[in-house]
């Protein structure tokens, strides 16, 4: 059921900005672009949510292509403490119904 | 930001058992949880979400006389596993729909473990 494809695993340099690309072609109209990740044996986190203009918050932006087929999430500067699991959701209003998918391990290097 | 908890945070029981896991929004109601579980190495699967009032919404595939769901308050719902078996042993994770509706707010996870 996940309509997103995600890089399986990616590496980013402590202190420079971490961009996570998510591909979701067969997004509809209505549906929004969720992020959320995933630090080893906690619970998911929010980070941000989008439908098609740009969106920043006190943790990302999140970057929406013009077609919408496609985003990035964007850590500006990362540290040690953001290596998760980052997951992209794409869902209807609402939060309902969040299926997440394989999502990309970020691991963040002194 | 909201806050769910979960209690307890890590169970160990004996096959054929029943176990209950709490999940609890702190700092707001919730008239809508979910329910996850999570294998080794693998992504979150939702079992089941659950409206405070009404009965639970069961995933394909997730028997729900097994995994029973109780939503009896705004801020309170619980997941119990009946009848506990080995392949049961996973994580499991609640979460709440906030009040504006675009965010949903995850516990910290129960693991349980099944000997």
């Amino acid at each position: 059921d996940a309509k997103t494809t995600q890089p399986p695993s990616m590496d980013c340099a402590e202190g420079r900005a971490a961009n996570l690309p998510c591909n979701h072609s067969t997004i509809s109209g209505n549906e929004y672009v969720y992020w959320y990740r995933q630090i080893h044996s906690q619970g998911p986190q929010y980070i941000i949510h989008g439908l098609k203009n740009n969106e920043t918050n006190e943790m990302a932006s999140l970057i929406i292509t013009e077609d919408r087929k496609s985003s990035t999430l964007i850590l500006p500067h990362a540290t040690l403490r953001d290596t998760a699991v980052y997951y992209c959701i794409v869902g209807e209003t609402g939060a309902n119904n969040l299926f997440f998918g394989t999502g990309t391990r970020l691991t963040v290097i002194p | 930001g909201a806050v769910v908890s979960q209690h307890p945070s890590r169970v160990i029981c004996k096959s054929g058992t029943s176990v209950k896991i709490e999940c609890r929004s702190l700092d707001f109601q919730a008239t809508t949880m979910f329910w996850y579980r999570q294998f080794p190495k693998q992504s979150l699967m939702l079992m089941a979400t659950s409206n405070e009032g009404s009965k639970a919404t069961y995933e394909q595939g997730v028997e729900k006389d097994k995994f029973l769901i109780n939503h009896a308050s705004l801020t309170l719902s619980t997941l119990t596993v009946t009848s506990a078996h080995p392949e049961d042993s996973s994580f499991y994770i609640c979460s709440a729909l906030g009040q504006g509706g675009y965010e949903q707010y995850f516990g910290p996870g129960t693991r349980l473990t099944v000997t």
